[in-house]
């Protein structure tokens, strides 16, 4: 079965600083990721994804991410933090079957605070 | 072009009722996926939804259970409600003939339970 790890519950960073999530997955096949964002009170919104290729994929609002499958890990890194970047992230995987649509396992997810 | 949409956006109920959620996909998906979401926790997976059948469950009794609609729109329905049922609801949806399907989620049902 697959999981995902969020090592860090809670992070907090200034405005302008840089920012790096960290992600670690456990999944037996090429795992599909994403990384999702959810404001307070708010569905989940997707960032970015990795299905294959190019390892560094870019996503929505200047984040990137880095599949290392090595590692097992998928990263979420921003250069520089805007106040509106505070949320709660979640790295999730998706397993599929014949037939059916992928089913994602989230991680607990990381509560980013945004110091002016 | 709307995005998944869910209603109600709250709902509270007691013990023991039954309580019926709805959701709309994305235009032109085809499969819903229907999550919990508990205080403080990431989402886990309960069903999913294509042609009108479950298609895959995740670890929830059978007091869970779906429907949905040859338009795609699906309900989840949850019986005998306890209180650990109280938690964000979320409604996925995704077109299942893509290779790379990606799930779109919408705003979420808040369930409180009493």
């Amino acid at each position: 079965a697959q999981s995902v790890t969020q090592p860090d519950i809670h992070i907090t960073v200034s405005e302008g600083a840089s920012l790096e999530l960290r992600c670690n997955y456990s999944y037996g096949a090429t795992p599909y990721l994403f990384w999702y964002v959810q404001s307070p009170g708010q569905g989940l919104q997707l960032l970015l994804k990795y299905f294959s290729g190019d390892t560094l994929v870019q996503g929505i609002k200047g984040f990137e991410a880095e599949f290392k499958r090595s590692q097992s890990s998928f990263n979420l890194r921003k250069p520089s933090v805007h106040w509106s970047d505070a949320a709660e992230y979640f790295c999730a995987v998706g397993a599929s079957s014949s037939g059916s649509a992928r089913q994602l396992t989230f991680g607990s997810g990381t509560q980013l605070t945004v110091l002016p | 072009d709307a995005g998944v949409t869910q209603s109600p956006t709250h709902l509270i109920k007691t013990r023991g009722q039954q309580v019926t959620l709805r959701c709309s996909p994305k235009s032109g998906h085809d499969t819903v996926s229907w999550y919990q979401q508990a205080l403080g926790q990431g989402p886990q997976f309960i069903f999913q939804y294509y042609e009108e059948e479950e298609r895959q469950r995740g670890n929830f009794p059978d007091r869970f259970s779906g429907h949905q609609f040859p338009n795609y729109s699906s309900e989840l329905n949850v019986n005998a409600l306890l209180l650990g049922d109280s938690a964000l609801y979320l409604c996925a949806s995704s077109l299942i003939r893509q290779s790379t399907d990606t799930q779109y989620f919408g705003p979420g049902t808040r369930l409180t339970v009493l």
